[in-house]
């Protein structure tokens, strides 16, 4: 099957850094690539759709300029949190669908666990 | 809006069969899925319906009525290792593009 991979897989920063997290469609061309966040014990809540070579699409309630999605190529697309802070503690996974995974599936990256201190 | 519902926990014997419920409103329905996932660890995808009925994948079934907005989730022969939350997720059309929108999640336990 399509393999996702995220990196790094945990992460912790200080409060006002920031953090990058890459999504790599491993063995497929990834058209879209979704990011999802989830805090503990609840469900996954997409924050942004990006195609590659297109500005992302965010969701509703989520800011832009604090979140910075690029897809640059077909295999990559990354997450910055900027100026991190506690509250951004999360678990962030991506998804990706593309040639291989048809329009049926998305599949979805192992995630990555922030934590800011 | 959209709104999905699923019960938040749900306890069942080992070797038995538990059914999970779902309901969901949402425009642009375009297909609903079943996804598995353990604590820490992403989704993993177990089943799809976009037409009425059932469709049945080993151990796994998933019902849907498109009419009634419900689906349900159908294990049989339950192993310990099935306890993980259950995330129901409807497709939904909007603004040129599918995205997925995850229910809550329901949180199984299998004792022996």
């Amino acid at each position: 099957g399509a393999v996702v991979s995220q990196h790094p897989s945990w992460v912790i920063c200080k409060s006002g850094t920031s953090v990058k997290i890459e999504c790599r469609s491993l063995d497929f061309q990834a058209t879209t690539m979704f990011w999802y966040r989830q805090f503990p014990k609840q469900s996954l809540m997409l924050m942004a759709t990006s195609n590659e070579g297109s500005k992302a699409t965010y969701e509703q309630g989520v800011e832009k300029d604090k979140f910075l999605i690029n897809h640059a190529s077909l295999t990559l697309s990354t997450l910055t949190v900027t100026s991190a802070h506690p509250e951004d503690s999360s678990f962030y996974i991506c998804s990706a669908r593309g040639d291989r995974t048809g329009d049926l599936e998305q599949y979805f990256g192992p995630g990555t666990r922030l934590t800011v201190t | 809006g959209q709104n999905i519902d699923q019960p938040t926990e749900m306890t069942a014997t080992e070797g038995a069969i538990v059914q999970i419920n779902c309901t969901y409103q949402t425009s642009g329905f375009n297909g609903l899925f079943w996804y598995q996932q353990h604590a820490g660890e992403a989704p993993t995808f177990l089943s799809y319906n976009v037409l009425d009925g059932l469709e049945e994948k080993g151990r796994f079934s998933s019902f849907l009525s498109r009419s009634k907005g419900y689906s349900y989730l159908l294990l049989k022969e339950l192993q310990m290792k099935d306890s993980a939350s259950y995330l129901c997720a409807v497709r939904s059309f909007s603004g040129g593009y599918n995205k997925l929108i995850f229910g809550a999640g329901t949180r199984l336990a299998v004792h022996p």
